[in-house]
């Protein structure tokens, strides 16, 4: 089981909004330590999405977006295209665990 | 362009060896951190461990803890995965990742293509 929780999908018809969530908790999200996003298509490895909660690799286009608040992260895509079918992870640290730790991913599906 | 790519997967069985190799290029490797994440079959993503870019600082999680080590040959921009006492439940792609960073905050980019494991009797 993994230490955040996301959804296990979402969809959202294309040029549509979707959010994916992940509920952390005090020692990982909640203590401050940073949450990242990586997307993977079927048989490739994972890309960096977002880093550092909220900023995006220059590659990466603006329709995708990510906060926190308390003890949860957000990963927003906005303007979905078929193209954004994926898997979505989050991933943070968690100081009781001592480890780098991720969510259990999130499959985007485009009606 | 910076690149990472895994090699020495197989299929072996259980209770045996195994090393992983990961070829990096494109960066000055010896500034960089390297974690490895692996994946079973059809799920999600599982840390492994990490070796610091001077190769002093070694973390592992949990379930390969006292197994699996981490070791760097900067000589051939080189990182592996030694993994003993092979369990059934190790069979995933194990990826190799880079540590990027800005300050105390860390992330894994880029990734390899990934090498798959399979253990099993």
């Amino acid at each position: 089981q993994s230490v955040m929780k996301q959804p296990p999908s979402v969809s959202g018809a294309p040029g549509r909004r979707v959010t994916i969530s992940c509920t952390g908790g005090s020692s990982n999200i909640g203590a401050g330590f940073d949450v990242h996003w990586y997307q993977q298509f079927p048989g490739t490895a994972p890309k960096l999405l977002i880093f550092a909660n909220n900023n995006r690799p220059s590659s990466v286009p603006d329709r995708f977006s990510g906060s926190t608040s308390g003890t949860s992260a957000s990963l927003v895509i906005t303007g979905l295209q078929a193209d954004d079918e994926a898997d979505y992870y989050c991933q943070s640290y968690d100081s009781s665990l001592s480890a780098v730790v991720f969510g259990g991913g999130t499959k985007v599906t485009v009606l | 362009q910076v690149q990472l790519v895994e090699s020495g997967g197989g299929v072996v069985q259980p209770g045996r060896s195994l090393r992983l190799a990961c070829v990096a290029s494109g960066f000055i490797f010896s500034d960089y951190g390297m974690h490895w994440v692996r994946q079973a079959p059809g799920k999600g993503l599982q840390w492994v461990g990490v070796i610091s870019f001077d190769g002093r600082n070694k973390y592992y999680g949990d379930s390969v803890k006292g197994r699996f080590s981490i070791s760097r040959d900067t000589s051939k921009n080189t990182v592996y995965l030694e993994m003993t006492s092979l369990r059934v439940e190790d069979t995933a792609i194990y990826f190799c990742a880079r540590e990027d960073r800005q300050g105390l905050v860390s992330w894994l980019d880029p990734w390899g293509q990934g090498t798959l494991v399979m253990v099993s009797s």
